[in-house]
C-alpha cells in the first residue's frame, strides 16, 4: 500500500479558479511531518511548506493554504484564484520514524496545467 | 548565497559502465540525501547521509553506492550503469535529518543506453 497517496494524476483548470490537491497518508506513528513541494517545468523542487503531526491548524500563506486534517489523514493543498505560473508538479511526502532515523516518502505528484 | 549543485545535468552512458554523479552543498548541512525520480514514482530514497564517514541505504539502492568524506560532498555511483537506472537524479540536504524540510539540487538527467 503506498504510503503517500495523490489520487489525482493531472488537473487543468483556467486562469482564476480555485484548485485543491488532494493528498491522503498512511502511517503508524503519532510523531511524523508532511510537506509539499513544486517542480516547475525547470525541473527543481521547491519546498512550499512543512507541518508536524501536532500542530492542526490550518496554513495560508498568500494564495495558497493548506488543509490538514488527522481524522482524514489528509494534507490537501489549495491554490486560490491560480495563476498560470502555477503550472507545475506538486508533491506531497510524508516523513516518518523508519528504523530510528526520519526518512522522507513522497506521493507520484499532481501534474496542475493552468490554462490562460 | 547557500547553494546544492549538481554535475554533469545532463549524461548520456552506456550499459555496464561505472558513472558518478557530483552532489555539492555550501549549506554546511550534516544529512545530505540522493533521490531517483521516474514518472508514476514521484521521488525514491537510494542512499542517505548523516554525516562525514556515514552512508545508509535507501528504499532504491541496488546498484548504487555512495561516499562521504566531507561535509559539502556525496558523489553517487552507478558501479555498472543499466538501462533501467536511465532516471532524474536529485541530491538533496537538510540541517535535521529526515524531519526537517530539505533543499534540492537542480537534477541530473542520466540515460544509460
Amino acid at each position: 500500500a503506498q504510503k503517500v497517496t495523490q489520487a489525482q494524476t493531472e488537473i487543468s483548470v483556467v486562469e482564476k479558479e480555485d484548485v485543491t490537491l488532494d493528498c491522503v497518508y498512511e502511517t503508524r506513528d503519532t510523531t511524523y511531518y508532511l510537506f509539499w513541494y513544486k517542480q516547475p517545468p525547470s525541473g527543481e523542487l521547491v519546498f512550499l511548506i512543512r507541518r508536524n503531526s501536532f500542530d492542526e491548524q490550518n496554513e495560508i500563506s498568500g494564495r495558497y493554504s493548506w488543509n490538514f486534517q488527522k481524522s482524514t489523514s489528509s494534507f490537501n493543498f489549495t491554490i486560490t484564484a491560480s495563476q498560470v505560473v502555477d503550472s507545475a508538479v506538486y508533491f506531497c511526502a510524508l516523513s516518518e520514524n523508519v528504523d530510528s532515523s526520519y526518512k522522507l516518502i513522497f506521493g507520484s505528484g499532481t501534474r496542475l496545467l493552468v490554462r490562460p | 548565497d547557500a547553494e546544492i549543485t549538481q554535475s554533469p545535468r545532463h549524461k548520456i552512458t552506456e550499459t555496464g559502465r561505472q558513472v558518478t554523479l557530483a552532489c555539492h552543498q555550501t549549506w554546511n548541512h550534516n544529512n545530505m540525501f540522493w533521490y531517483r525520480q521516474d514518472l508514476g514514482h514521484g521521488l525514491r530514497l537510494i542512499h542517505y547521509s548523516y554525516g562525514v564517514q556515514d552512508t545508509n541505504k535507501g528504499e532504491v539502492s541496488d546498484g548504487y553506492s555512495v561516499s562521504r568524506s566531507n561535509t559539502e560532498d556525496l558523489p553517487l555511483t552507478l558501479e555498472s550503469a543499466a538501462s533501467s537506472q536511465t532516471s532524474v537524479y536529485f541530491c538533496a540536504s537538510s540541517e535535521g535529518s529526515g524531519q526537517d524540510e530539505q533543499y534540492f539540487g537542480p537534477g541530473t538527467r542520466l540515460t544509460v543506453t
